[in-house]
């Protein structure tokens, strides 16, 4: 059974940066789509980007000058870097996968929430 | 850039059919998805492809898409399925959410 768990802190300063990874078990990051979606408190789902094939990533128009993803396959780990915070990044972040061929998602992570704040 | 509009909530009385739609510009030439979300809960898959079924998915949860409008519909509806549902589909390589709909039951 794939399993996603995401981690990373809780509470990020305005300005700097959210970083965030997704620890899959039960099976390989290698040829599948790996995505983060995230969700403000009380608010809908917004899908962030997501990485395939070994690095090749594509992100949301609204949030791609600040989204960086990565992936470590030796650590079955991907990561999520947002830049230059503000309160409006204040959600919960999931981290989520589409299978090759799929255009759904199978898999998700329990969610983890970060809130921006001094 | 693509949207997927759904209502904002949809009643329904237990045992009778609640209908949740999802609205984009032809969205019947995509692939649609359904989530299910309940409070504190990441989103389950309820129907994938316009209207296949994961398994574990009661049958009573069934899918349609066509035109412009992909409609979720839940048949003989139970207090358990009050929940937020989400829509979503792929437009230029990206991933795109309805903005959802808290169906509820009572």
């Amino acid at each position: 059974q794939v399993q996603l768990q995401e981690s990373g802190p809780g509470l990020v300063k305005p300005s700097e940066t959210l970083s965030l990874t997704c620890t899959v078990s039960g099976g390989s990051i290698s040829s599948y789509f790996w995505s983060w979606i995230r969700q403000p408190p009380g608010k809908g789902l917004e899908w962030i980007g997501y990485i395939y094939d070994n690095g090749r990533t594509n992100y949301s128009p609204s949030l791609k000058s600040r989204v960086t993803i990565s992936a470590d396959t030796s650590e079955n780990q991907f990561s999520l870097k947002l830049s230059s915070v503000t309160a409006a990044d204040t959600a919960v972040y999931y981290c989520a996968r589409v299978a090759v061929g799929a255009t759904n998602f199978d898999y998700w992570g329990q969610g983890t929430l970060v809130t921006v704040s001094t | 850039s693509y949207e997927l509009t759904q209502p904002p909530s949809v009643s329904v009385s237990p045992g009778q059919t609640a209908r949740i739609t999802c609205s984009g510009d032809k969205l019947g030439d995509k692939y649609a998805c359904w989530y299910q979300q309940r409070p504190g809960q990441s989103p389950v898959l309820v129907i994938y492809q316009d209207s296949k079924r994961p398994s574990g998915i009661p049958e009573r949860f069934s899918g349609s898409n066509s035109g412009n409008t992909a409609t979720l519909t839940i048949s003989g509806t139970q207090a358990m399925d009050e929940a937020d549902y989400y829509c979503q589909a792929w437009d230029s390589s990206h991933v795109v959410f309805g903005g959802g709909t808290k169906l509820i039951v009572l």
